[in-house]
This record gives C-alpha cells, structure tokens and sequence, in this order.
C-alpha cells in the first residue's frame, strides 16, 4: 500500500484560509476514500469518489469542504475558509475493487492556527 | 445506523503476554469485518479481513480474529505479543448491502512492555 500518496504531509493555515489537500490512489485503482480523524477518534468516513464522481459524500460538512477525483491527477480534498476545527489527521485510502480492500495514505496533519 | 465499538482504549502488556481486543459492531445484515493496525509514525495497514467462510480469520504477523455473528463482535487476538506490537489498531466495518461507507472504531492503543 505504499502507492498511495498524499501531499503535504503537514500543512499549517491561519484561519480564513483554503487548504488543498491531495491523494494519489494506487496506479490502477479508481476509487477514493477520504477520511477525517481527530485526536483521540477513530476515522470519521468522509467522502468517497470514483473518477469524476462522487459516489457517497454523506460525511462531509455541508458547508466549505468540497472534493474531487478527476480524469487525470489526484484527487483533492479542498476546505475553504478554514477553523480552528479543521485541524486533524485527513487520511485518503485506495480501493482495490476485486478485493474490497482499502490501502491508506500517510495522511495530511492539518494545523489552523 | 452502523456503529462499531472498540471498548478499550489503552491496553499495556508485557512481551508474550496474550492479547485479545473487543470489537463489537451494530447492525443486522451481512458485514464485511476489518482490523487495521497504525504502527507509531505510519499509516494504516491492514491485517485481516472477515467477508465470508471460516469465521476464524488468521492475518499478518501471528494475528487472528473471530467472527462471532450472534455476538456481533469481531476480536483481534494474538497468543503471544511483541514490542514491535505496540501501534493503534482499528475495527472497521462495511455493510454487504452496496453502501461504500466503512465505519471504523475508535481504535485500542496498545502498549508492549518489553
């Protein structure tokens, strides 16, 4: 599972301000979870993507958070206007469709200072 | 609604002590079970996975879990644990039924004294 990539791995923000954060799925695979942990939670499903569509986004905040898988690139999860609630781990995992299995990214650390 | 509880939080054991971690799920249709492991500094991996079968699953690392569906529990156990066990693990569950979301617990530290 090391194919999948997330960058930053740490990204620090002031409040009032975008935070683009991005993952890479395992070549070949097509499908895209998102994820939020805060300390001393466990992972809270966020969002989950196939190339150009959004399958199921019943976790994300109705407001400011937005995501995307398109053609060609990563996928971003992007969060406008940012607060101090925002800070956690964001961790994007790959789905190997024939197995059902999903391979985690190293997560980005987002501080909002 | 899904739920999946994880109901410790921090278990310390000695090397070559046994382990056995609960984890307890809500909801009344087909599942598929996971436990994932974050060892300190890393991302999560998987250890095994439950979809169908033997109920007894045998994953990485000497690990195991049993599929228990009239307790709807899924504890991880290891006979024998190592220093290098000391990470976070996590339960996680997929209802069978077409939904996509995975519904992970609130994970169990575990601390390996050596």
């Amino acid at each position: 599972n090391a194919g999948v990539m997330q960058n930053p791995r740490h990204l620090v923000r002031r409040r009032g301000q975008e935070a683009r954060l991005r993952c890479s799925p395992v070549k070949g695979h097509s499908h895209v979870y998102w994820y939020r942990q805060l300390p001393e939670e466990g992972l809270k499903f966020m969002v989950y993507l196939q190339k150009e569509n959004i399958i199921d986004e019943s976790g994300m905040p109705k407001e400011r958070f937005s995501a995307e898988f398109p053609k060609e690139g990563p996928s971003i999860l992007r969060i406008q206007q940012v607060v101090r609630g925002d800070s956690a781990a964001y961790f994007c995992a790959s789905l190997e469709s024939t197995t059902d299995t999903q391979y985690f990214g190293p997560g980005t650390r987002l501080t909002v200072l | 609604a899904q739920s999946v509880s994880q109901h410790n939080h921090h278990v310390i054991l000695s090397e070559a002590a046994s382990l056995e971690l609960g984890c307890n799920y809500s909801y009344g249709g087909t599942v598929n079970l996971f436990w994932y492991v974050q060892y300190p500094g890393q991302h999560l991996q998987l250890l095994l996975k439950y979809f169908s079968g033997d109920p007894l699953v045998k994953g990485i690392k000497g690990f195991e879990a049993e599929f228990i569906k009239s307790k709807f529990s899924f504890n991880l156990r290891k006979p024998s644990v190592q220093w290098s066990d000391t990470a976070e693990y996590f339960c996680a569950v997929n209802a069978d039924s077409g939904t996509y979301k995975y519904i992970f617990g609130t994970g169990t530290r575990l601390k390996v004294l050596a």
